[in-house]
């Protein structure tokens, strides 16, 4: 069992919903991501959180939102998506990120499918 | 800007034979990932390399690193079909060990008997 929990399994929202997706560890870690898999293709990084502070947005669109409330959560907020966002969303979290810490791999929760009618 | 190259993208085997997925990478990184993933499920660290040299095995898979040569592979010994599944290499997006991981497409692996 994955120790990244992510809610919910499986989201159907329509273009004018406004949903949530939540991320949850308790391994003290202080990194935690977002990333995007559309089918039969890799994760692509969306963004990351490092000590509650977001410290990486790759361009994603404005209709996606991240917060961090602490350092155990991470949300996703969805606000007028399109159908070609409909993907497996896969949170994930390290120790911590930067430079001179040593290594510090990513634990990847079961990540939610999101479609998008 | 990073480039991880996984080849081939669509591998299948017979079991009991062995084969070996190369993955390329564009930047000075010491630090490289082995990921699998079955259909509609996460990712599964499978190994971590993070020196030249390194080689780690775990079952009927084997992976290596060429920090010189930007390549690793991921060797099979013996397919058996219960590997079928996605395998991703990735490698770290700034080398400091702590950042993001860009991944190489993934290689698709059915073993068939």
């Amino acid at each position: 069992d994955t120790e990244v929990t992510q809610t919910p399994k499986h989201l159907v929202m329509g273009m004018t919903n406004k949903k949530s997706l939540k991320c949850e560890q308790h391994m003290g870690h202080r990194a935690m991501y977002w990333y995007k898999q559309k089918a039969k293709k890799p994760p692509e990084l969306m963004f990351v959180y490092s000590y509650e502070k977001l410290s990486i947005n790759e361009s994603v669109p404005s209709r996606f939102s991240p917060e961090c409330p602490n350092s155990s959560l991470l949300n996703l907020h969805l606000h007028a998506l399109q159908p070609e966002d409909s993907a497996l969303y896969l949170c994930a979290s390290s120790l911590r990120t930067g430079t001179g810490f040593g290594y510090s791999p990513l634990h990847f929760g079961n990540g939610t499918r999101l479609t998008v009618t | 800007e990073l480039k991880v190259e996984q080849n081939p993208l669509f591998l299948s085997m017979q079991e009991g034979k062995n084969y070996t997925i190369y993955c390329n990478y564009s930047t000075t990184s010491d630090r490289l990932y082995w990921y699998r993933q079955d259909p509609g499920k996460s990712l599964e660290s499978l190994f971590v390399l993070l020196s030249n040299g390194a080689v780690k095995q775990e079952g009927r898979l084997m992976a290596s690193l060429d920090t010189k040569a930007r390549l690793s592979t991921l060797h099979i010994t013996a397919a058996v079909h219960d590997l079928s599944a996605t395998y991703f290499c990735a490698v770290d997006k700034e080398n400091s060990g702590n950042t993001p991981l860009v991944f190489g497409k993934g290689t698709r692996l059915s073993v068939i008997a």
